[in-house]
């Protein structure tokens, strides 16, 4: 089984700024399948980006992710009040994968 | 607009049964695999079952493997979770989640609000 773990756990920051997030994998990834998803509070996940780098429907373009291999990222920049949520991302493609265990960007 | 609508969940003793459904509308149902997805606060976001538009393909974690049914009625837009064998660790927030197509690309594009179902005697 391919793990993901995402780092850091928690990311304090402030609206206008930069952060970003890591998800590093036990193997290597070959297929390209990798997404993010946020999850405000209180609500459930949304899918943020797909195939790496690939931004979903309706996502504005402060998201962006990179990687390849075992390193990925997702960078939020030009923070805005409704940023603030997990951050999880996850393995797909011939099965359902796995998750990470998020990350939380905080004010 | 995509929305899917969980129901079904409650307070259930362990070795009892309880059925979830998930009712999808604004898309064509009938043409998407979807899945069931549950949430605990300690092991965060887990994969339970999967379904392809037609039926024809299904899947489940090994967890819960003889002891879930997935299913769909098209006809309705609605997707299953038979629960049986109840166990405490099945406690948890159970989301129903569209895929990207018709056949399981194990995306989880959209995603119902989620149903909670509690374990507990």
């Amino acid at each position: 089984e391919n793990v993901l773990t995402q780092f850091p756990g928690i990311v304090s920051s402030s609206p206008g700024e930069s952060v970003t997030l890591s998800c590093k994998a036990s193997q290597g990834v070959t297929s390209g399948h990798l997404a993010w998803y946020q999850q405000r509070s209180g609500l459930a996940p949304r899918l943020l980006m797909y195939g790496i780098a690939a931004r979903a429907a309706g996502i504005p373009d402060r998201f962006s992710g990179r990687g390849s291999g075992t390193d990925f990222t997702l960078t939020i920049s030009r923070l805005e009040p409704e940023d603030f949520a997990v951050y999880y991302c996850h393995l797909y493609g011939d099965s359902a994968g796995t998750f990470g265990q998020g990350t939380r960007v905080e004010i | 607009q995509v929305h899917l609508v969980e129901s079904g969940g409650g307070v259930v003793q362990p070795g009892k049964s309880l059925r979830l459904s998930c009712a999808g509308s604004g898309f064509t149902f009938g043409g998407y695999s979807m899945h069931w997805v549950r949430q605990t606060p300690g092991k965060g976001l887990e994969w339970v079952a999967a379904i392809s538009s037609d039926g024809d393909e299904i899947h489940y974690a090994d967890k819960v493997k003889g002891r879930f049914t997935i299913s769909r009625d098209n006809s309705r837009d609605t997707l299953y979770l038979q629960m049986t064998r109840l166990r405490a660790d099945d406690t948890a927030l159970y989301y129903c989640a569209r895929d990207l197509r018709s056949f399981l690309d194990w995306l989880f594009m959209d995603w119902g609000q989620g149903t909670l179902v509690t374990v507990s005697s």
